[in-house]
């Protein structure tokens, strides 16, 4: 689906480094989210957000600052980027409970 | 708050083989139930969903679930499983009533699943 965008696909940084992670809707959906995947603990939901600047923090927010100054756009930041952060990240959107649709992934390495 | 277990960590399983996938969930209240299925590569897409009435639903590429209420189980089963049915499976749930998803999907840690030409 094109309809929800990550970028970038793939990202090396080095510790302590600022990144962030983009992630774009096109559907207009109110609710917004962002997980991160590891193995051994599936998906781990680290903030989302119900509206334009309206965000709340997940089962694991420690590290990450989001922002939504628009409703099509969620960027995920990590402030001072740490090893344990390396995961593939996934955007999500939805307009209800009726089901998420995903982005295809940002994978991160920290370095 | 909510909680899904996948008992499976790992199932290996030759082609024509049957398959179940174990899920079960702790929550207090309603729930919407999905499974999503993550291609080798690729982002999670939508296998199927049970949101209320026939506990069997049926969802794409020849997969369905078993929604048991008694005992917050919502099973994920193939009669006959392909090759390109290798991925990982997730298991996920939501309060029904959660006003519009606010709280967010909480997922299972999957199933990687192997299917042996």
């Amino acid at each position: 689906d094109a309809g929800i965008t990550q970028s970038p696909r793939y990202k090396i940084t080095e510790t302590g480094r600022q990144v962030t992670l983009m992630c774009h809707q096109t559907w207009s959906h109110s609710y917004m989210f962002w997980y991160r995947q590891d193995l051994g603990h599936g998906l781990r939901l680290i903030y989302y957000s119900a509206a334009a600047d309206i965000t709340d923090k997940g089962e694991v927010p420690d590290g990450y600052v989001v922002s939504r100054s628009k409703t099509e756009n969620f960027p995920l930041t990590l402030e001072s980027a740490t090893r344990s952060q390396t995961s593939v990240y996934f955007c999500a959107s939805s307009e209800n409970v009726n089901g998420y649709t995903f982005g295809s992934g940002t994978r991160l390495t920290v370095v | 708050a909510q909680s899904v277990s996948q008992h499976n960590h790992h199932v290996i399983l030759s082609e024509a083989a049957s398959l179940e996938l174990g899920c079960n969930y702790s929550y207090g209240g309603t729930v919407n139930l999905f499974w999503y299925v993550q291609y080798p590569g690729q982002h999670l897409q939508l296998l199927l969903k049970y949101f209320s009435g026939d506990p069997l639903v049926k969802g794409i590429k020849g997969f369905e679930a078993e929604f048991i209420k008694s005992k917050f189980s919502f099973n994920l089963r193939k009669p006959s499983v392909q090759w390109s049915d290798t991925a990982e499976y997730f298991c996920a749930v939501i309060p029904a009533f959660s006003g519009g998803g606010a709280d967010g999907l909480t997922f299972g840690k999957g199933t990687h699943l192997i299917i042996q030409p």
